[in-house]
């Protein structure tokens, strides 16, 4: 398996505009989660998918994120508009729930201008 | 609210000098800890988690209830533990992190 892939690598956009990032999770794996990682923050956890089905958004900054996993093996972040604030590394992982390991993706570095 | 806490986020030592790195978590049941470390140009990985008891590439951390933490250490760190570490709690299949303590190896 390649584990957790996840595109773009790097995105470079304007304020304004709309950004999606995608993560195929490992193959198995019931769990999905999307993280955030700053500087000053760490590694923030934004949601969490269980067999396909969102179980906590509340760590979604705002109504500007959105996130969707409409099969087991695709989940997308969008934010719409995006703003500087947003720039940061965006980790996807996958678990197979509940062994208890993470395995994480090698992250979607986006710079918002 | 702060669930994991990772105090120093910048910690240096020499080459075979000890090493730890701090963890507190906050959660009243019974916690399932973990340290992930990411090194250069590579993916976040499971270093190792309390239940397992093992030592990972030199590294143990022993859970204390009382105190509530869950320290990283290493008897004579290496120049490849150069890395980021982040402490981890699983709290129903939600893991969170904490911000992470970046440790680098001074040869």
């Amino acid at each position: 398996d390649a584990g957790v892939i996840q595109s773009p690598r790097h995105e470079v956009t304007e304020m304004g505009q709309e950004v999606t990032l995608r993560c195929k999770p490992i193959s198995g794996h019931n769990s999905l989660f999307w993280y955030r990682q700053t500087m000053m923050r760490g590694l923030e956890l934004l949601i969490y998918f269980n067999n396909n089905v969102p179980i906590d958004d509340s760590g979604m900054p705002e109504d500007r994120f959105s996130a969707k996993m409409p099969n087991a093996s695709f989940s997308t972040l969008k934010i719409q508009p995006s703003e500087p604030r947003d720039s940061a590394v965006y980790f996807c992982a996958s678990s197979l729930y509940p062994t208890g390991e993470l395995f994480f993706g090698e992250g979607s570095r986006l710079t918002v201008l | 609210a702060q669930r994991v806490t990772q105090p120093e986020k910048l910690l240096s030592v020499f080459k075979g000098a000890p090493v730890e790195l701090k963890c507190n978590y906050s959660y009243s049941g019974s916690p399932e800890l973990f340290w992930y470390v990411q090194y250069s140009r590579q993916r976040l990985q499971l270093l190792l988690r309390h239940i397992s008891r093992e030592s990972i590439k030199g590294f143990t951390a022993d859970l204390n209830k009382g105190e509530t933490s869950f320290h990283l250490k290493k008897p004579f760190a290496q120049e490849e533990d150069s890395a980021m570490y982040y402490c981890a709690l699983e709290m129903g299949n939600q893991f969170y992190f904490g911000t992470g303590t970046s440790l680098t190896v001074i040869p």
